[in-house]
């Protein structure tokens, strides 16, 4: 079945590049995603990258995927205290139309 | 514009009791669902519909029971409680179609716990 991996802790000093990795089992994901969710709040999205697609920039976001490797990041450049949140990797199994599987999750701490 | 909003916040059920969460959207989004939050676990998908008057089952569906009426609520409801049912509910919608570039937007859930 589908699944995705995600290391648990991440932490990293104020100003400094933080790397979120994620692993995926399911070649026929179209769409992969990242979101965030703050302490007491629901999932945000924060980029999406479509399957075909090597890189995405968003501002202090980029998303690399490989897709021969299964491999997915997000890298937030210049990371601020505010970017201390908890960061999933999801994707849509088999290129669903409405299922989302999600990764446990990466509680990222930024140390000022 | 709301978005998706969930009530209650909140709850606290004795083990057998059955209650309601609450899930409404003014988006007017087609698909909508419901998942579930467990520390070490991520989310999980307990059922999901993709209309009005037409619901289907996700990976973890014992024990819950849904109904779409209109296309903006989508209740799920507790049967008879159990401890391992306590945990997170987020609701969840999207346009419908392809999941594409918005994907989900999410409420910002109910925490409820089970004694």
């Amino acid at each position: 079945g589908e699944d995705v991996e995600q290391s648990l802790f991440l932490s990293v000093r104020e100003g400094d590049s933080s790397v979120i990795n994620c692993t995926y089992t399911d070649s026929s994901s179209t769409y992969l995603y990242w979101y965030k969710q703050e302490p007491g709040a629901g999932l945000q999205l924060l980029t999406y990258i479509f399957s075909n697609m090597d890189m995405k920039q968003d501002q202090r976001l980029t998303v690399l995927l490989n897709k021969k490797d299964k491999h997915l990041s997000l890298r937030i450049a210049d990371t601020q205290t505010g970017d201390s949140a908890i960061y999933f990797c999801a994707e849509n199994s088999g290129g669903s139309n409405y299922k989302l599987t999600f990764g446990k999750g990466t509680l990222l701490t930024v140390n000022p | 514009n709301a978005g998706v909003t969930q009530t209650p916040k909140f709850q606290v059920l004795k083990t057998g009791q059955s209650m309601t969460l609450q899930c409404a959207q003014d988006m007017n989004h087609e698909y909508m669902s419901w998942y579930r939050q467990d520390p070490g676990m991520g989310l999980r998908l307990i059922h999901y519909s993709v209309g009005a008057g037409i619901t289907d089952q996700g990976e973890v569906p014992n024990g819950y029971n849904v109904s779409r009426s209109t296309t903006e609520d989508f209740p799920l409801r507790l049967l008879s409680a159990a401890p391992s049912q306590t945990s997170v509910y987020f609701c969840a919608s999207h346009r419908g179609g392809s999941l594409g570039v918005y994907g989900y937007t999410f409420g910002s859930g109910t925490r409820l716990t089970v004694v």
